[in-house]
């Protein structure tokens, strides 16, 4: 049983459609998650931030935290080819010594 | 200001044989990580350092060794190599230990025959 359940996809959708990418996780001490974005053969680079429950954008991206339901999810508005990438979720807490929890990552193409 | 890096980039390895993979970080950070990749498995840490000269197990460090003797450079070693161990061995820094960003280099692809 993992701590962090993510759906590695694929997930294929056409450009200028929103996505929404989610993560599901078990351990309520979970405090702060993470969004990282890893593109093809690359290192994972952080795209989103958020603490404790709400909503957090950053242009065409809005992260969610639903922490009743134990639910996180990143948003994207307008998608573009640019996008097509894993998009991976992290979590943690101030008991784990704030290792990240990682999800297995979700993989986005966007049709042009 | 060249962030995380990597050597090397790709390496196979045939069983029981040994290498070492070279992280090197030119911000100043003063925690560094070793992560591997494994087709849906996600990110597991195998070893991490909260600063020079201290190392700490992760979830999945058998098999491997660490050291960090310079604060910039963080060394992860694999003693005798098992097909088991091939994956994709990601080093990443960060400034302090809380929910600061982690910084990822570029990946090494290891195979092990």
């Amino acid at each position: 049983h993992k701590e962090v359940e993510q759906d590695p996809g694929p997930l294929s959708v056409p450009e200028g459609a929103i996505v929404s990418l989610n993560c599901t996780y078990s351990n309520s001490a979970f405090q702060y998650f993470m969004w990282y974005r890893q593109y093809s053969r690359k290192g994972p680079e952080l795209l989103m931030y958020t603490y404790s429950s709400g909503n957090k954008e950053d242009g065409r991206f809005t992260a969610q935290v639903d922490k009743s339901s134990k639910y996180i999810s990143l948003f994207i508005r307008d998608s573009q080819p640019s996008d097509s990438a894993t998009y991976l979720c992290a979590m943690t807490h101030m008991d784990s010594n704030y290792q990240l929890i990682w999800g297995a990552g979700t993989k986005l193409i966007i049709k042009p | 200001n060249a962030g995380v890096t990597q050597t090397p980039k790709f390496r196979v390895l045939k069983t029981g044989q040994s290498m070492t993979l070279l992280c090197a970080q030119d911000m100043n950070h003063e925690y560094m990580y070793w992560y591997r990749q494994d087709p849906g498995m996600g990110l597991r840490l195998i070893h991490y350092s909260v600063g020079e000269g201290t190392t700490a197990k992760g979830e999945v460090p058998d098999g491997y060794n660490v050291s960090r003797l310079k604060k910039q450079n963080f060394l992860l070693g694999l003693e005798s190599a098992a097909p088991s161990q091939t994956s994709v061995y990601f080093c990443a820094s960060q400034n302090g230990g809380s929910t600061d960003t982690q910084y990822f280099g570029p990946g090494t692809r290891l195979t092990v025959l």
